[in-house]
């Protein structure tokens, strides 16, 4: 079945560093990929998405390529902040939208 | 305007009752579903109605029983909650029904249920 591996967290960061945090999947057709965010106490927000291969997503800072040759679609963002701490979850979307584990993202400052 | 409100937040019951989550979506989206997110954070989709008809049902006890009365409204009932039902649980929508790929879905703030 569509399954997303995250890369095994948690992630701690000071800030200004920079952030990478991986994504891949396995699907039977061709998916969409998105990066939603959850920041303590609060629900799913979405941060980017990418429709389709060679697209870039981006959204405050945040970036993320969809390589359909690697199946990957990595989040990335130059400095971060404290207010970025959160967790993030990778996930695609054919017939309904799976998620990864999400990795949980602190920023000391 | 909240886009996907539910309620309540918070919920702590004890075990053998029956509670209900409500939820409602004010973006004219045509789907809308139920997840549920562990002590770990891991999200699954339970339940996806599409205009009123169900569409997703994963593997989900038979105490969890969603009603939709229109397509702007997801209930989600459980009937006898067990300690393993605590978790946060989270509805959603999105603008199309069987052809979501690429289509946003919007969560709401999650519904926080302990049971002891």
């Amino acid at each position: 079945g569509d399954s997303v591996t995250q890369m095994e967290g948690p992630v701690t960061l000071s800030e200004e560093a920079c952030l990478t945090i991986n994504c891949t999947y396995t699907a039977t057709g061709y998916p969409s990929l998105f990066w939603y965010v959850q920041y303590p106490g609060e629900g799913l927000q979405l941060l980017l998405k990418a429709t389709k291969a060679d697209d870039k997503g981006s959204n405050k800072g945040f970036e993320a390529t969809y390589r359909k040759e690697t199946t990957s679609f990595h989040l990335e963002k130059g400095s971060v902040q404290v207010s970025d701490s959160a967790v993030y979850f990778c996930a695609l979307s054919l017939s309904k939208l799976t998620f990864g584990k999400g990795i949980t993202l602190s920023v000391r400052p | 305007d909240t886009a996907v409100s539910q309620t309540p937040k918070y919920l702590v019951t004890q075990m053998g009752n029956d509670k209900s989550i409500k939820c409602e979506q004010n973006l004219g989206h045509d789907t809308m579903y139920w997840y549920k997110q562990d002590s770990k954070k891991f999200l699954k989709i339970m339940f996806s109605y599409n205009n009123k008809e169900l569409i997703i049902n994963e593997t989900v006890p038979n105490r969890f029983s969603p009603k939709s009365p229109d397509k702007a409204h997801l209930n989600l009932h459980i009937n006898s909650l067990e300690l393993g039902d605590s978790a946060v649980y989270f509805c959603a929508s999105s603008q199309k029904g069987r052809e979501i790929s690429g289509n946003t879905i919007y969560f709401g703030e999650g519904s926080w249920l302990t049971v002891v």
